[in-house]
């Protein structure tokens, strides 16, 4: 069974950092590309960011360019995102999902994990 | 980057069929043939419903269906149900984006 469980969000000043992780299982990890997808409280999805299979292509969201970085760790069958310089703005769910084989768009998703960037 | 509008709420009674519009340009869902939808009840992930504009997962009911009209992309479900009260969203693939999500529509059965 294909499944992926986000970890690492918690609340965290703004300025802060902090780094979400996500474990894959029931796959071969390292023949997908992944994301990160957000939901702030109330609100729409938003997509962050994405890494291709082999970890060697990044694309992110504007609205996070230059704080976040996604990474992946393919021996561990892992999945991460390192957020730094956190606003306010960044308080969220952070979805981890998969893009489907036949690409474009996102078959699996974590149940998600809050971060929540407050004073 | 801007989200793709979609509207706020739609209605319908059991057994009627609605659509959900999702509204972008031609740098996204005009330009691509890479629309897919989605199905989130409260509190849950999201679940793929629709992709590549009409095609349905295995396992996703045949009542889902999607199509697409230039810069215009609509969810269709039909033979409506309880349990298709939920938030759904469209997103497509787009040239400069990469991927942008719609507004959102809240579904309710009346």
């Amino acid at each position: 069974e294909v499944q992926v469980v986000e970890s690492g969000g918690g609340l965290v000043q703004p300025g802060g950092s902090l780094r979400l992780s996500c474990a894959a299982s029931g796959f071969i990890f390292s023949s997908y590309e992944m994301h990160w997808v957000r939901q702030a409280p109330g609100k729409g999805l938003e997509w962050v960011a994405y890494i291709s299979s082999s970890g060697s292509t990044r694309y992110y969201a504007d609205s996070v360019k230059g704080r976040f970085t996604i990474s992946r760790d393919n021996a561990k069958n892992s999945l991460y995102l390192q957020m730094n310089s956190l606003r306010a703005e960044d308080t969220a769910v952070y979805y981890c999902a998969r893009e489907s084989g036949d690409g474009y768009n996102f078959d699996y998703w974590g149940q998600g994990t809050l971060v929540t960037v407050s004073s | 980057q801007s989200a793709l509008t979609q509207p706020a709420s739609v209605s319908g009674s059991p057994g009627q069929s609605i659509s959900i519009s999702c509204t972008g340009t031609s740098s996204d869902v005009g330009g691509y043939n890479y629309v897919s939808w989605y199905q989130q009840y409260p509190g849950k992930a999201p679940k793929l419903l629709i992709y590549d504009v009409s095609k349905r997962p295995s396992g996703v009911s045949y009542r889902f269906s999607g199509s697409k009209s230039g810069n215009t992309a609509s969810l269709t479900i039909s033979g409506l149900q309880a349990e298709d009260e939920a938030d759904y969203y469209c997103c497509s693939y787009g040239r400069s984006n990469f991927y942008v999500f719609g507004t959102g529509t809240k579904v309710t059965v009346v």
